[in-house]
């Protein structure tokens, strides 16, 4: 089956850099894009941008400078890094598979807690 | 960028009832290009509907979505105890960006 597994949660002092890993499997990588949503605690799903199966990339303008999106074709894996990181990048990553422009299936989260 | 509004914020209903959450865009949406997702607390979001009214794979047919422009409707027709949840809309005709609506709470009455 389609299934998208994230890595672990991650601690952050502000200023830092932290990157999330997303693995692809159950269907053919290059054929779909890969989109990064991120959902503060108690708060509602904020999307962050996209990288397509060719490697074509689009962010949300307030992460610009900041988020760098990739992916590996040989070990289908998509990652998704963000720099300079502040207090309110505190949240849930999730990155979640999409073809025609909704979302289907999502990683299970990555927790980023970015705390002094 | 495109605005969803969803409404209400929070609605409570016993299990057998009838639950309507909307939708509104602050602009017409291209195609009717329109999500709904489910989410349970400390899970990921699961697709519900696309295209405004296709339900995804093993999407019981107690969902339903409607809607086109700037107004959609998701429907849940008998609600069931896994039904309560949060709601988001999705609007995917404003590519390559996109936006989400800030939720409906769904809690049992």
């Amino acid at each position: 089956q389609v299934q998208l597994v994230q890595s672990g949660p991650e601690v952050r002092k502000p200023g830092a850099s932290v990157m999330v890993s997303c693995k692809a499997s159950g269907y053919n990588f290059p054929s779909y894009g890969i989109s990064w949503i991120r959902q503060a605690p108690g708060q509602g799903l904020e999307w962050m941008g996209w990288i397509s199966g060719s490697g074509n990339t689009n962010h949300e303008q307030k992460f610009q400078g900041r988020v760098t999106m990739t992916t590996d074709t040989s070990t289908s894996t998509a990652y998704m890094e963000l720099r300079s990181l502040r207090s309110d990048d505190t949240a849930v990553y999730y990155c979640a598979r999409f073809g025609m422009g909704w979302f289907d299936p999502w990683g299970q989260g990555t927790l980023v807690t970015v705390s002094s | 960028e495109i605005v969803l509004t969803q409404s209400p914020g929070s609605l409570s209903l016993s299990p057998g009832e009838r639950a309507t959450l909307s939708c509104r865009a602050s602009q017409s949406v291209r195609f009717s290009y329109l999500a709904w997702y489910q989410q349970k607390p400390g899970q990921a979001p699961r697709l519900l509907i696309y295209g405004a009214s296709t339900r995804a794979t093993g999407i019981p047919d107690r969902f339903s979505g409607s809607g086109s422009g700037t107004d959609f409707t998701l429907t849940i027709s008998r609600l069931e105890p896994e039904d309560f949840a949060v709601y988001y809309c999705q609007q995917y005709g404003s590519s390559p960006s996109t936006t989400f609506g800030q939720g409906t709470r769904l809690e049992i009455k």
